[in-house]
């Protein structure tokens, strides 16, 4: 079946470092892919998608391309800041219109 | 503000009981998803429904059981409750356009239950 799966966490960075978190997705056909962000006591906020292959997402300095060849969507930001620590998810949408989260993984970005 | 609307935000009840969460999805959407988040086993589909009608299952145990109303509304009914039901129950909501569409999720802000 379809799923998502991407990196453990937790993830502790210093500010102004580099972000990266992976995820990889199986999937049948050609699903969305997205990232929400889950900040404390809050739900899930969308944080970027890309609907077909080579698409970029972003959104508030985050990227995320959709390659199809490796069926990734690994989420980056050159320079984190305090204020992005959360939980971060990746999700695939597939053609059933069924959604497939992974696990998360939480970010604490430290000054 | 996602637009999709949850209540109770928290609620505390003991073992055995039954109760009822509500969900108001966002102004046109037509698709309802119930998820569960417990630290142990992260985000767990629950169940879709779409325009009244049950749409996909997932890892919905038989004690719990949800429906959309014609006004779109879900609820989500949790009986029987045991100590590991405690979690945070997540609605979200999306239009279906098609698929191809790269339609979005959009939660609500989740509802605590705290089973004692």
């Amino acid at each position: 079946g379809d799923s998502v799966t991407q990196m453990e966490g937790p993830v502790t960075l210093s500010e102004e470092a580099f972000l990266t978190i992976n995820c990889t997705y199986t999937a049948t056909g050609y699903p969305s892919l997205f990232w929400y962000v889950q900040y404390p006591g809050e739900g899930l906020q969308l944080l970027l998608k890309a609907t077909k292959a080579d698409d970029k997402g972003s959104n508030k300095g985050f990227e995320a391309t959709y390659r199809k060849e490796t069926t990734s969507f690994h989420l980056e930001k050159g320079s984190v800041q305090v204020s992005d620590s959360a939980v971060y998810f990746c999700a695939l949408r597939n053609t059933g219109n069924q959604f497939y989260f992974g696990t998360g993984t939480s970010l604490t970005v430290i000054p | 503000d996602s637009g999709v609307t949850q209540t109770p935000k928290h609620l505390i009840t003991a073992t055995g009981q039954r109760v009822t969460l509500r969900c108001s999805p966002r102004s046109g959407d037509l698709s309802v998803y119930w998820y569960q988040q417990s630290l142990d086993q992260g985000l767990q589909f629950l169940i879709q429904y779409y325009n009244g009608e049950e749409r996909a299952k997932g890892n919905i145990l038989e004690r719990f059981s949800a429906q959309q109303f014609p006004d779109l509304h879900s609820e989500l009914n949790l009986s029987s409750l045991e100590l590991g039901d405690s979690a945070l129950y997540f609605c979200a909501s999306s239009v279906e356009w098609g698929a191809l569409s790269g339609n979005t999720i959009y939660f609500g802000e989740g509802s605590w239950l705290t089973v004692v």
